[in-house]
């Protein structure tokens, strides 16, 4: 079963807002958790990802924290631009005795307006 | 240029006919999967391959069918099976099949099927 989710399916914000997009997740078991943004008709890109022993990283306009006690990861972006308009999509490693593959949630559609 | 390419970007086929959905790599990747995609939905794993001649079924394989005999290749075969094969289909890959080396998985364009 879906072991990732998104709390909400929609975001909207005006441009120059911050962001957040949260997810929760349900194996504790996961060493990575990774955030990605598809904008339309497009495959999915790779944002960022963060181990499991970190509650925080950094990137570029991007922040992710991870709270394993509720199991819960966000991503916040700064100053919202329209071009951030598209889904985005946490994952996380899924690892067993047959190999390792990314599990992907639901998506949060992320609207930008200006 | 580096990528990773799929063909053809729109695939129209009849009810009951099987159809094989290619996926190229020149990234010098391991690991390659594919997802699928349907509206409003996240991507559910079908396939994957950690290496060459090796490949692992994901949540959702029932109907499908792949094949790992060069590195570079990874298609996927839609079989009459598929109970609603109808979907956006996804291909990746990644350097190595385990974390960190598979947390950035590079996707192709996709492959709008529809069948008919």
């Amino acid at each position: 079963g879906e072991s990732v989710g998104l709390h909400l399916p929609t975001l909207s914000v005006q441009e120059g807002d911050n962001s957040i997009i949260n997810c929760a997740y349900s194996n504790s078991a996961s060493d990575y958790f990774i955030w990605y943004k598809q904008e339309s008709g497009k495959g999915p890109q790779f944002i960022i990802d963060i181990r499991s022993n970190m509650d925080k990283r950094q990137g570029q306009r991007v922040t992710v924290l991870l709270n394993k006690t509720v199991k819960h990861l966000s991503l916040q972006i700064a100053a919202t631009q329209p071009g951030d308009s598209a889904v985005y999509f946490c994952a996380e490693i899924l690892a067993n005795q047959a190999g390792t593959a990314l599990i992907f949630g639901k998506g949060t559609t992320l609207s930008v307006s200006s | 240029d580096g990528g990773i390419t799929q063909s053809p970007k729109y695939l129209f086929r009849k009810e009951g006919q099987n159809v094989t959905l290619s996926c190229e790599q020149n990234l010098n990747h391991d690991a390659m999967y594919w997802y699928r995609q349907d509206p409003g939905q996240g991507l559910r794993l079908i396939y994957y391959s950690q290496i060459v001649n090796d490949f692992q079924k994901g949540d959702i394989a029932e109907g499908y069918s792949v094949s790992r005999e060069k590195k570079e290749s990874f298609p996927l075969t839609v079989t009459s099976a598929q109970k609603n094969p109808t979907a956006f289909y996804l291909c990746a890959s990644s350097i190595g099949s385990d974390p960190p080396l598979n947390t950035e998985a590079f996707f192709g364009q996709g492959t709008r099927l529809t069948v008919v």
